[in-house]
């Protein structure tokens, strides 16, 4: 199985300032078709997850442009610019290239 | 509007079987994979297996023997059966749907049914 890595943990930061969280697979998650199977969601408090990224770096319809996506074939960044109150939960990597598609074990994202 | 709703039983016995249905709509099941991921204490999310849109499954080997997806179109639902439950099988169940119909990544999740297995 292919195994997500996830850190820090948590991470504790001032609204209005950026955070990144990274991300690193077992397995090189570039498919022979040009395409990076990683993603990366968001669990707020009490809430089902949501589709932040797909594809390494697509921001899925409706997900503020403060979030961004960028890698390599193992080492993936999620980046939060001018984070505000509503982006803590946590935040969850994945990986769809294949069976069985595996999560990272998430990162805490709290407001200073 | 894509809405995904899980209903489950709440309270499974050790080694009963766990049974639950996804109500689905703003879509059709016939262009869209449907997905069921778990979320449990020990393990955190788990992918579990999914229907694709033609009616084939596809499991985690580490379910596989034990679990079941299947779908009734006409009703716009998708069902969950799992056997041989275990008290590390409690946790949060969901559904969820494709991005797009040729997009993959788990983009619209039902509310999540919590099971919890004792006796």
């Amino acid at each position: 199985d292919i195994v997500m890595t996830q850190a820090p943990l948590s991470v504790s930061v001032t609204p209005g300032e950026s955070a990144s969280i990274s991300c690193r697979s077992s397995k090189s998650l570039l498919h022979s078709n040009g395409i990076t199977y990683v993603y990366w969601y968001l669990q707020k408090p009490g809430k089902s997850p949501q589709l932040l990224i797909y594809r390494m770096s697509n921001l899925a319809s409706g997900v503020p442009d403060r979030f961004s996506g960028s890698g390599s074939e193992t080492d993936f960044t999620l980046k939060i610019s001018r984070v505000e109150a509503e982006d803590v939960g946590i935040y969850y990597c994945g990986q769809l290239l294949e069976n069985p598609f595996t999560f990272g074990s998430g990162t805490k994202l709290e407001i200073k | 509007q894509v809405q995904l709703k899980e209903t489950g039983p709440g309270l499974v016995q050790p080694t009963q079987t766990l049974s639950i249905t996804c109500t689905v709509s703003g879509f059709s099941l016939t262009s869209y994979y449907m997905q069921w991921v778990r979320q449990t204490p020990g393990k955190g999310l788990e992918w579990m297996g999914f229907i694709r849109s033609g009616g084939s499954t596809e499991y985690n080997s580490e379910f596989k023997s034990r679990l079941s997806i299947s779908r009734d179109t006409s009703k716009n639902q998708v069902f969950l059966k799992m056997n041989s439950l275990k008290t590390e099988d409690t946790g949060v169940y969901y559904c969820a749907r494709h991005y797009r119909v040729d997009i993959g990544g788990f983009a619209y999740w039902g509310q999540g049914t919590l099971v919890t297995v004792s006796s």
